[in-house]
This record gives C-alpha cells, structure tokens and sequence, in this order.
C-alpha cells in the first residue's frame, strides 16, 4: 500500500525554523516528484514546492522561495522541508504530495501535519 | 494568492448535475494539463481528474472533466450526498515555474 506521512509539525515563535518529513513506503521513491502543498486554517490549497526525482529541478513559490528549503533522501525514502523566517502567514496544515507523471498530477497524499506560527 | 479562478459554491438536489469552472490563463490552463481533487471534510485531497479528463481507477464515472481554451470545468452527475466536498482545479504555471490552484468551490447537496 502507498503511503505518505508527515511529520516535524508543530508551534513555533515567527522568525523560528522548523523542518519538515515525508516518510514514503509502498513504492520507490527515487522514480517519482514529490510536492509540498499547504493549507491554511479554514483556506484553500496552497503549492509550495516541488522537487524531481534526482533533485536535478527544483521550484518553490514566490510566498515561500528564500525562506523555504525542499531536499529528498531517495535511500531513505524520505523528502523534507526545512522552513526558516518563519511568519504567521505560513501558519497550515502542509500535506507532502507524489507527483504521478507530470507536474500537477499530485496522485498520491499523505494525511498532512500543522505548522502553527505564534508567539 | 490563486490564480486559477473558480465558483465559491455550487449546489445541486441529489440526483442533479453540477458544474463547476475554473478560469486561468494562457501560462497554465491554457497550456498545461488540468487536475481536479476533491477534498472530503477533515481528510486530505484526493485526485479525482487527471490530465483533462482521465479519472483515476476507482472514481466513478460521474465525474468527468474537460478543457477549452483557458478554462476547464468539472462535471458531477447524478449528484450524491457524499458529494459534499471542497473541489479544486489545478495546473502547472510557465510563467511561474510552479503549480497553481484554483480558488477552490464547495458542493453542497441540497
């Protein structure tokens, strides 16, 4: 069965860091993209990120790019997210997503973990 | 911010058809695949179109998508109550470098 869960959620100071897991199982991970995607409390999703199966292409939105670090272990079957300069706005629910073929088609998602930025 | 842009809600009579759109541009609809989830309350999204108008295995064929041009839609027949769910489009943006969602609409089942 393929499976997805994240973990590294949790409350932070703004300005704090944070890193982020998404511990794949069921099927190779290094054959395969894999996202970041967001969603704030009571709001709509959010991309994030994406990086490809090698590593060799990497893209991150606008709200987070500078801030935000995607990165992937395809031997431990693994992908992160390290989250640095942390604001209130980044405060959601971040779900790690498989990208089936192409970019967009998010065919598999893991059950998410929240980031809350407060003081 | 979203740049895909779709209804806020859509409601329907079981039994009825629904029909959502999502309006983007030439960077991403217009030139990249369309994707719809379909995100049950308290549950992560799951995809329910791919590529336009493929619906994965297990989706009924209710369900059912399509593209014009720089907009899509998403078609649900024969409306049931475990319909009730937020739906979101999604493409690949050129000029971004990224994907983009739609604003996302919520079924209602009257």
């Amino acid at each position: 069965e393929v499976q997805l869960v994240e973990s590294g959620g949790g409350l932070v100071k703004p300005g704090g860091s944070l890193r982020l897991s998404c511990a794949a199982s069921g099927f190779t991970l290094s054959n395969y993209s894999m996202n970041w995607v967001r969603q704030a409390p009571g709001k709509g999703l959010e991309w994030v990120s994406s990086i490809s199966s090698s590593s060799s292409y990497i893209y991150y939105a606008d709200s987070v790019k500078g801030r935000f670090t995607i990165s992937r272990d395809n031997a431990k079957n693994s992908m992160y997210l390290q989250m640095n300069s942390l604001r209130a706005e980044d405060t959601a629910v971040y779900y790690c997503a498989r990208d089936a073929s192409i970019w967009g088609e998010f065919d598999q998602w893991g059950q998410g973990t929240l980031v809350t930025v407060s003081s | 911010q979203s740049v895909l842009t779709q209804p806020p809600s859509a409601s329907g009579t079981p039994g009825q058809r629904v029909t959502i759109s999502c309006s983007g541009s030439s960077s991403n609809i217009g030139s990249n695949y369309v994707f719809w989830f379909q995100q049950l309350p308290g549950t992560a999204p799951k995809l329910l179109i791919y590529r336009n108008n493929q619906r994965p295995s297990g989706v009924p064929d209710r369900f059912s998508g399509s593209r014009s041009g720089t907009s899509a839609s998403l078609a649900i027949s024969g409306l049931r109550s475990e319909d009730e769910a937020d739906y979101y489009c999604a493409a690949w943006d050129d000029s971004l470098s990224g994907c983009v969602f739609g604003t996302g609409t919520k079924v209602n089942v009257l």
